[in-house]
């Protein structure tokens, strides 16, 4: 199966600063299927983009996901309050789908 | 609104099962794969497997084989997903997800809509 890595684990930063978030693949992620899902304490994850660069409906241009093989990139522009958060990764090229350990972006 | 409702939180002892319900609403419910991911206390995700709903065909991680059922009504739109033999590394915040579908109408592996989450606390 393939094994995401995401970097870094913590992320401090303050609000209005940009974010760039890193997941490597341990192998090329098949049609760049990865997506990448927001999560909040107490609260399941949202899905933010998908097709490792498409935004998913009514998530704010801020948003953006790049890359392809086995490199990809969640850019936050100008972090808001709301950006604060666990990110992941997830690729759904292969079977079993398979996602990263997570980044905390957190307040600085 | 495309809505998944899970059951409540559940407390088993060691060796026990527990069975899980997501009730979806607000869309057709057949085409629409389902999936089981996991989330232990502080850590990340886990994929535990799917049903579909239509045909209630599963296919499930393999370190779940064996341990795990994902069984579907569609009479009231629910899909189950019981766990036996618990150990207290099962304790974890269990949520289903719907699968979303690609622009040509494929069934892809990724989750567009998420249940609340059902938190199953493994103890003696």
């Amino acid at each position: 199966e393939i094994v995401l890595t995401q970097s870094p684990g913590t992320l401090s930063l303050s609000p209005g600063e940009r974010a760039t978030l890193s997941c490597r693949a341990s192998q090329s992620v098949s049609s760049n299927y990865l997506v990448w899902y927001q999560q909040k304490t107490g609260q399941a994850p949202r899905l933010l983009i998908y097709g490792a660069s498409s935004r998913a409906t009514g998530i704010p241009d801020r948003f953006s996901g790049r890359g392809s093989g086995t490199e990809f990139t969640l850019t936050i522009s100008r972090l808001e309050p709301a950006d604060f958060a666990v990110y992941y990764c997830q690729q759904y090229g292969s079977s079993p789908p398979t996602f990263g350990q997570g980044t905390k972006v957190e307040i600085k | 609104q495309v809505q998944l409702v899970q059951s409540g939180a559940e407390v088993k002892k060691p060796g026990a099962s527990v069975k899980v319900s997501c009730k979806a609403s607000g869309y057709n419910f057949t085409p629409y794969y389902i999936h089981w991911v996991r989330q232990a206390p502080g850590q990340g995700l886990e994929w535990m497997g799917l049903i579909d709903p239509s045909s209630g065909s599963t296919n499930y991680a393999l370190k779940f084989q064996g341990r795990v059922t994902m069984t579907r009504d569609t009479s009231t739109s629910t899909v189950y997903m019981e766990l036996n033999s618990l150990r207290s590394e099962d304790t974890a915040v269990y949520y289903c997800a719907r699968g979303a579908l690609s622009a040509r109408g494929v069934m892809v592996l990724y989750f567009d809509y998420w249940g609340q989450g059902t938190l199953v606390t493994v103890s003696s």
